[in-house]
């Protein structure tokens, strides 16, 4: 499976202040994903980051709010944009291994909101 | 977009004994169907996959199988011990789905010695 690494592993933030979570695999993957999991709960999809163009989101995920970035194959960087409590989560960046179609995840990175 | 929903949340065996979890999809143009095991604080792990051309698959201990008609799937876990004690998640999704995959709510197994 690709090596995948997020910075920061956990983060403790103000209300209303900003945080950008990144994403290095150690090879080139055409599709990477932003999950987020609540505490106690499944995994979410944010958005699919597309290289050289805008992410693409789910429902109830907006650019604004989760702005993304790729721009290579092997890294990507999600912001939570004016954070609340509400935002409090882990989020996990994920790939797709192109030749099987598995998806593995990174460690994730745990957000507390004050 | 798919939904996918996953029972029992929670599962409580003797080791030894065997455990199945259940997940149902309602988008038939998914064709591919990982679960995942999730400890306590650490990713989840891919565990074993099923694709939409096969019905049934093996890998010791574990198995998986998929009724594609009924849109249904399933985990099996035999001979369970202790450390099969986790939070295991089914999802579907795939190529026909643009690669996405959405996740089933969970089930935290919990297996007594």
């Amino acid at each position: 499976s690709a090596v995948i690494s997020q910075k920061p592993s956990r983060d403790i933030c103000q209300r209303g202040t900003s945080l950008t979570i990144q994403c290095q695999v150690d090879s080139q993957v055409t599709m990477m994903f932003w999950y987020r999991q609540q505490p106690g709960q499944s995994l979410t999809l944010i958005a699919t980051a597309n290289q050289g163009s805008e992410a693409t989101y789910e429902s109830g995920f907006v650019i604004d709010k989760f702005p993304i970035s790729r721009p290579n194959l092997t890294f990507s960087t999600l912001t939570v944009s004016n954070m609340s409590p509400e935002d409090s989560s882990i989020y996990l960046c994920s790939v797709l291994r192109t030749l099987t179609g598995e998806l593995f995840f990174g460690e994730g990175s745990r957000l507390t909101v004050l | 977009g798919e939904n996918v929903e996953q029972h029992p949340s929670t599962l409580s065996v003797q080791e030894g004994d065997s455990a199945v979890i259940k997940c149902t999809y309602s988008d038939s143009a998914s064709n591919y169907f990982p679960w995942y095991k999730q400890e306590l604080g650490k990713r989840p792990q891919l565990i074993i996959d099923i694709r939409s051309n096969v019905g049934e698959k093996k890998d010791q201990r574990i198995a998986v199988t998929l009724n594609k008609t009924a849109k249904h799937f399933s985990l099996h876990i035999t001979e369970t011990q202790p450390e099969d004690s986790a939070v295991y998640f089914c999802a579907g999704g795939g190529t026909y789905n643009f690669n996405k995959f959405y996740f089933g709510s969970g089930t935290k197994l919990n297996v007594k010695p």
